[in-house]
């Protein structure tokens, strides 16, 4: 079965540059989640998709940060305009359709500089 | 914010010693699960503990689920060299699919 994908891997940007991160679930998976994760702290809940509505965005920054979910598989998070506290790694995970007992599958993750 | 906290913040130990890490939670949940991260990867599942739940054995994984303290703890028995990492607990809502990371524990396992 295949993971998570993320891509880029790694992105530099220069401040006030936009910015985009795409992410491809599971397969059937409906609970779509991204998590930015500054070095040395855990993940943060940005966004949580329920298939392709809105679940949860109260961290997500939304003066610059805006994601969506396409036809409630694919998904983007863009950030414009970057500031360099969003220097962080961006992760996707995903989650199988239905209950809450059910375990998160990560991404790699993007890693994010903004110098 | 964060949900939970992990307590210690690091920890060291020899190969072959058990290694013990705590999490406290603030809100009620459906579950508490814990992953594993190695640098520079992604997180990977290690365990989900019920609400109604109060131990669970994977392998060399023990954790149990206090609800009436709010608190979890993660043990891991005769640790390796590859248990090297950092260890999250997440939290489910209770009546959402949300999950909440704690800021982790490093472990550190010397051979």
């Amino acid at each position: 079965e295949a993971g998570v994908a993320q891509s880029p891997r790694y992105k530099i940007i220069e401040k006030r540059q936009s910015v985009a991160f795409w992410c491809n679930p599971i397969s059937g998976h409906a609970t779509l989640y991204w998590y930015q994760q500054i070095l040395g702290q855990g993940p943060k809940l940005l966004i949580q998709f329920q298939n392709n509505g809105v679940v949860d965005d109260s961290q997500l920054p939304k003066d610059r940060f805006s994601a969506e979910r396409l036809k409630g598989v694919d998904s983007t998070l863009k950030i414009q305009p970057a500031k360099l506290e969003d220097s962080a790694v961006y992760l996707c995970a995903s989650s199988p359709t239905g209950g809450v007992n059910t375990e998160a599958f990560f991404g790699q993750g993007t890693r994010l500089t903004v110098v | 914010s964060q949900q939970g906290e992990e307590d210690p913040q690091a920890l060291s130990i020899q190969e072959g010693e058990n290694a013990t890490m705590n999490c406290s939670y603030k809100t009620s949940i459906n579950n508490l699960q814990w992953y594993r991260q190695n640098s520079g990867r992604g997180l990977v599942h290690l365990i989900l503990i019920r609400s109604n739940e109060r131990e669970k054995h994977s392998g060399r994984l023990r954790v149990t689920l206090d609800t009436s303290k709010k608190s979890s703890s993660l043990l891991i028995t005769a640790s390796r060299a590859a248990d090297t990492a950092s260890y999250f607990c997440a939290t489910g809502g209770s009546n959402d699919y949300k999950l909440s990371f704690g800021a982790g524990t490093t472990v550190t396992v010397r051979a």
